[in-house]
């Protein structure tokens, strides 16, 4: 069946980069959009961008834009993520979601979920 | 920037109660809108998309409506297992846009 399985928590300080990464089982990886989602202590989620796992194509939301780098490895079936220039506000629950193979379609299948923490 | 508003952002209703909690989009947007539940500690769960499709074994109590600006989410007979917190969803254009959530108690 379909799974998303994330890495690890992580702490970092303010300035450093984090990579997340999402494995994926149990589907065709390419045929798929993968989204990132994060959301902060107590907070609602936030959408961070998408990436075509066919072609690495990706679109950022503005927030983050340039800061934020989103890759796939087809060969293993996995995502990352890259945040760099962190701050305390980027502290929160990152979520890797399945889309559609069409790029306009919600989210069915999430990942557990990556706690990162941010702080000196 | 876009933006998608939820009301109320709680509510409290009794076992059976039917509950409606409503999303509206900044400018008018297609139908391309799902809704999500967040029970506390877990993943978002997806419950209708496209508006008013219910996402395979989610349960018939819960129906979506809504067109241009103005979305709604209805649990008819709510349940126990009901409690979480309810998010709209936009994905029509980048950014996919959440509302800012909804968190369903039992009174």
């Amino acid at each position: 069946q379909v799974q998303l399985v994330q890495s690890g928590a992580e702490v970092k300080k303010p300035g450093a980069s984090v990579k997340v990464s999402c494995k994926a089982f149990g589907y065709s990886f390419t045929s798929y959009y993968m989204h990132w989602v994060r959301q902060a202590p107590g907070q609602g989620l936030e959408w961070m961008g998408t990436i075509n796992t066919s072609d690495g194509e990706t679109r950022y939301v503005e927030k983050v834009q340039g800061r934020v780098a989103m890759t796939r490895d087809t060969s293993t079936t996995t995502l990352y993520m890259e945040l760099s220039d962190l701050r305390s506000d980027d502290t929160a629950v990152y979520f890797c979601a399945r889309g559609g193979w069409l790029e306009l379609w919600p989210f069915e299948y999430w990942g557990q979920g990556t706690l990162v923490t941010v702080s000196s | 920037d876009f933006q998608m508003t939820q009301s109320p952002s709680s509510l409290s209703a009794s076992v059976g109660d039917t509950v409606t909690i409503t999303c509206r989009a900044s400018q008018g947007i297609s139908n391309l809108v799902a809704w999500y539940q967040q029970k506390p500690g877990k993943v978002p769960k997806v419950l209708i998309y496209a508006v008013s499709t219910l996402q395979s074994g989610v349960p018939s109590r819960f129906s979506g409506s809504g067109s241009g600006r103005d979305f709604t989410l209805t649990i008819s007979s709510l349940q126990p297992e009901d409690v979480a917190t309810y998010y709209c969803q936009s994905y029509n254009s980048v950014p996919w846009t959440f509302g800012p959530g909804t968190r369903v108690e039992i009174k």
